[in-house]
C-alpha cells in the first residue's frame, strides 16, 4: 500500500537511552518531515529535508538528529532521551517542497520517556 | 515568520446541528491555506485546501472554508454534523514564495459531536 509508514508505533525509553524512529515513502516524494504533536500544542516542525543529502531545522530542532540517505528513508534520532521528548510522532512527505503540495501523514509513533 | 491561532480549542455540538471551526493566521508573506483532520490514533488527512481563485473552498464530507485575506482568517464550517464528524481538526498554513515551504499548524480543535 503506498503511504508513509513509521516504525515502531510505540516505544519506552529510560532517559539517556537512545533509539531511532523510522520513517519510509514509496510515493517518489522529495519532501519529508518530522512533526511533534503535544496536547494543546498542535504539530511542532522537528526537521525537514528536501531531497537526499539535504536537510534542515525546523522549530523544535534541539535533541534529534536526521539524515537523508535514499529519497524513500527519513529517520529520526534521539540521542539521549529526555522526558520531555515524551511525544507523538508524526513523519509526513510531499511531492516536493512546493508548500502548495499536500502532506501526507504516518500513523505516528507514540515515544514515552521514563 | 507564520503563525497560526484557532480560536476553539474545544468545540461541543450536537447531530444535525451546523458547526464553525474558527482559524486565523499571521504571515509576512503570502501563504497557502489548508484544513487536516485527525481521527483518533490516526494520522492527518486533508480535509480541504486554498491554493487560489474562488475564497470559498469544499472538501470532504460536506466541510467548507472561506478565506478572508482582509480578516486573514479561514474558518471550517459544515451545515449539518454526524458522529462520525468527532476527531481534532488542524488548521494549517504553508509559504507560497520557497521551494522548501514549510507548513504551520494551529494548535488544533477538538469537535466532539453528540446524539
Amino acid at each position: 500500500n503506498a503511504g508513509v509508514t513509521q516504525t515502531p508505533k510505540f516505544q519506552v525509553l529510560k532517559t539517556g537511552q537512545s533509539m531511532t524512529l523510522q520513517c519510509a515513502q514509496d510515493m517518489n516524494h522529495e519532501y519529508m518531515s518530522w512533526y511533534r504533536q503535544d496536547p494543546g500544542m498542535g504539530l511542532r516542525l522537528i526537521h525537514y529535508s528536501v531531497g537526499a543529502g539535504i536537510t534542515d531545522q525546523g522549530e523544535v530542532p534541539n535533541g534529534y538528529n536526521v539524515s537523508r540517505s535514499t529519497t524513500e528513508d527519513f529517520p529520526l534520532r534521539l540521542l539521549s532521551a529526555a522526558p520531555s521528548q515524551t511525544s507523538v510522532y508524526f513523519c509526513a512527505s510531499r511531492p516536493d517542497g512546493s508548500g502548495a503540495n499536500v502532506l501526507t501523514f504516518g500513523a505516528g509513533s507514540r515515544l514515552t520517556v521514563l | 515568520a507564520q503563525s497560526v491561532t484557532q480560536l476553539d480549542s474545544q468545540v461541543p455540538v450536537f447531530e444535525e446541528a451546523p458547526v464553525e471551526l474558527r482559524c486565523n493566521y499571521s504571515s509576512s508573506v503570502s501563504v497557502y491555506l489548508f484544513w487536516y483532520v485527525q481521527y483518533p490514533n490516526q494520522g492527518l488527512q486533508l480535509l480541504l485546501k486554498y491554493l487560489s481563485g474562488s475564497t470559498l473552498v469544499k472538501g470532504i464530507n460536506g466541510f467548507e472554508a472561506e478565506f478572508n485575506k482582509s480578516q486573514t482568517s479561514f474558518h471550517l464550517r459544515k451545515p449539518s454534523v454526524h458522529i462520525s464528524d468527532t476527531a481534532e481538526y488542524f488548521c494549517a498554513v504553508s509559504d507560497r514564495n520557497t521551494n522548501a515551504g514549510k507548513s504551520t499548524f494551529g494548535d488544533g480543535t477538538t469537535l466532539t459531536v453528540k446524539p
